[in-house]
């Protein structure tokens, strides 16, 4: 099946700072998701986007299809952000990276 | 803004003992999924439904668990037998045509 590795894996950021999470995919897919999963343990949808690039605030995502692979940018980061962050990809079905844990400390 | 809505966000069973876990997926989906995370764990797929019907599942899904559409607002997961090893957060997700999923605030199953 499809193969989904992000990086890094763990980040200690300082408030305020940028930062950006890296996930590669080994196959075409119909799909990608970013999700954070918050401490309560829900999943927030972050973004949807198979290719090209879109933002949200301090957020923004950028996907190219063709080299497999799919960043996510945040910018000025908060507290708030902690958490997990979750690349899923789709290839029937929806499969979910092991995902970054990023903590930011004021 | 439309959310999909699981019940109950606690459940405590013993070993042996059935569990269901409920959903109301997003009233427009046609699409819907469980998924679960172990602690500390990836999310992992365990099956989709369409049209009154498993249309995939994974390995994990084996034959202690099913899914059901009792209704036209429910979907339900059941886990026949519950193992130790069952223990973990179970998400329900629903879509509309194959695209985004939304996921609910999930059910966290512990089995004593």
């Amino acid at each position: 099946g499809i193969q989904v590795e992000q990086s890094p894996p763990d980040l200690i950021l300082q408030e305020g700072a940028n930062s950006t999470l890296r996930c590669n995919f080994s196959d075409s897919v119909n799909n990608l998701q970013w999700f954070h999963q918050n401490p309560w343990g829900q999943l927030i949808n972050l973004f949807y986007i198979p290719s090209g690039t879109k933002q949200n605030g301090r957020l923004s995502a950028t996907t190219v299809a063709t080299e497999r692979y799919s960043l996510l940018y945040i910018s000025s980061s908060q507290t708030t952000d902690s958490g997990v962050y979750f690349c899923a990809v789709e290839s029937a079905p929806l499969v979910f990276g092991k995902g970054t844990r990023l903590s930011v400390i004021a | 803004e439309p959310e999909v809505t699981q019940t109950p966000s606690h459940q405590v069973t013993q070993m042996g003992q059935e569990v269901i876990l409920r959903c109301v997926p997003i009233s427009n989906h046609l699409y819907f999924y469980w998924y679960r995370q172990i602690l500390g764990q990836k999310v992992e797929f365990l099956v989709s439904f369409y049209n009154n019907e498993i249309s995939e599942k994974s390995e994990i899904f084996d034959d202690q668990f099913s899914v059901e559409r009792p209704d036209g607002s429910n979907f339900t997961l059941k886990i026949r037998s519950t193992k130790l090893e069952d223990s973990a957060m179970y998400f329900c997700a629903s879509s509309g045509w194959p695209e985004e999923l939304f996921f609910g605030s999930g059910t966290q199953l512990s089995v004593l």
